[in-house]
């Protein structure tokens, strides 16, 4: 399983409130990925990493930030939660250096609930 | 922006039936080739990854290939079974951007 783990697993917070998921990967990878799935949506990449402070923004990055200042942890926050943000957020890595012929696994997901 | 693109968007077999999915590219610059399923409610499960070097890739029932000059990816289950029901995802590009995917149903 590449050595994923996400936290917190599932979420309950307040409209207006900081949230931030953390993605932890035990194997050093370079490249990691933040998604988000939605019914009738599939899975829309928010912002990916390519190293330690090199990220970049994916389809749906307003709203979300990210940073990774080691290489085993890729942080999303939400500044101030909205209920469009309700979603399941899935972390990814992609084994090997090049993504172009890297394998991607990914974390089990965290379950967001903002009321 | 690579676009992804995967056909049938859903499809419903009885169980023992043959089948393909199809996953196409908007940039054919293709190198290697992953197919995910998920369950309802659950994670993503890779199921074939066919490297650039390969043109396709199997796994018991499974068969995935892959033609670059029309940048095209087909995964093939041979004699379906209820336990194949899941939606079936491949992932493109860079930044790794996913289609809608394909909602499988295999009736017993």
């Amino acid at each position: 399983d590449a050595g994923i783990t996400q936290s917190p697993r599932h979420k309950v917070t307040e409209t207006g409130t900081p949230v931030t998921l953390r993605c932890h990967q035990t194997e050093n990878h370079r490249y990691m990925y933040w998604y988000r799935q939605d019914p009738g949506h599939g899975l829309r990449l928010i912002h990916y990493s390519y190293g330690v402070k090199d990220t970049d923004k994916g389809e749906v990055s307003d709203g979300y930030s990210v940073s990774r200042s080691k290489t085993e942890d890729f942080l999303l926050t939400l500044e101030s939660a909205t209920s469009s943000q309700t979603s399941v957020y899935f972390c990814a890595i992609s084994v090997r250096q090049d993504p172009n012929t890297g394998e991607l696994f990914f974390g089990e997901g965290s379950r967001l609930t903002v009321l | 922006k690579q676009e992804v693109t995967q056909i049938p968007a859903a499809l419903s077999v009885p169980e023992g039936e043959n089948l393909v999915l199809n996953c196409s590219f908007t940039d054919s610059a293709i190198y290697n080739l992953q197919w995910f399923r998920q369950d309802p409610g659950k994670g993503l499960t890779s199921l074939l990854l066919i490297q650039s070097s390969q043109r396709e890739q199997t796994s018991g029932r499974l068969n995935a290939s892959l033609d670059k000059s029309s940048g095209r990816s087909t995964l093939y289950i041979a004699a379906s079974q209820p336990g194949d029901s899941a939606t079936y995802l491949c992932p493109k590009g860079n930044d790794m951007r996913f289609g809608a995917g394909t909602r499988l149903t295999v009736k017993p």
